[in-house]
């Protein structure tokens, strides 16, 4: 296993394009994860999926942000007419989930570096 | 809701003993986690506590005190490579979701 893949590393995008980005998690995990980070700040909570299942979307997220994850495999991230704000890094990581109780710690991507223009 | 604070930046000498501290102010706890991210590279899990106490791992330990909201990395013979920022992260319950403070950059210096 290679760990957590995302695709692309970097992105760069005119504003108000469209862009998706792909995450693929280590292949056992059932938790993934997308968090937002910029320059000197701690990565931030978008949303995450346990299996299939979007159990929760951050409140900051707006309706331009659209996550799936169909097969509870490999997970998308598309932002819709993007924004000069969005230009950010974009992780995502996973988890194992047991027993329905305990969780492994997180493996992040590298992630995908978005610079809207 | 969460609120993490450690301090932006710390500076320390190859060889020596750094303790990074990170207080937090939640509604619900789950563990605390510190990671390691190197500048343009993904954050790399270091330790988890979720009860209170010292965790020891080589050369990093983490220790935490739920009742204090409080925790810290300690980092023993500095090497150069340690160089990096130092993210606390507090797991919320019944969700895996994990807030992040905004790191601590470390700079060790020859």
């Amino acid at each position: 296993d290679t760990g957590v893949s995302q695709d692309p590393r970097h992105k760069i995008t005119k504003r108000g394009q469209n862009v998706t980005f792909r995450c693929d998690p280590i292949s056992e995990h059932n938790r993934l994860y997308w968090y937002r980070q910029t320059l000197g700040q701690g990565p931030e909570f978008l949303t995450y999926f346990q299996n299939e299942a979007q159990l929760e979307k951050s409140r900051l997220l707006s309706d331009r942000f659209s996550a799936e994850r169909p097969k509870g495999s490999f997970s998308t991230l598309e932002i819709q007419r993007t924004e000069q704000g969005d230009s950010a890094m974009y992780l995502c990581a996973s988890s194992l989930v047991r027993d329905n109780s305990f969780e492994t710690e997180a493996f992040f991507g590298q992630g995908t570096r978005l610079t809207v223009v | 809701g969460q609120n993490i604070d450690q301090p932006t930046e710390m500076t320390a000498t190859e060889g020596a003993i750094v303790q990074i501290n990170c207080t937090y102010q939640t509604s619900g706890f789950n563990g605390l986690f510190w990671y390691q991210q190197h500048a343009g590279e993904a954050p790399t899990f270091l330790s988890y506590n979720v009860l209170d106490g010292l965790e020891e791992k080589g050369r990093f330990s983490s220790f935490l005190s739920r009742s204090k909201g409080y925790s810290y990395l300690l980092l023993k013979e500095l090497q150069m490579k340690d160089s990096a920022s130092y993210l606390c992260a507090v797991r919320a319950p019944n969700a895996g979701k994990s807030t992040f403070g905004d790191g601590t950059t470390l700079t060790v210096k020859p």
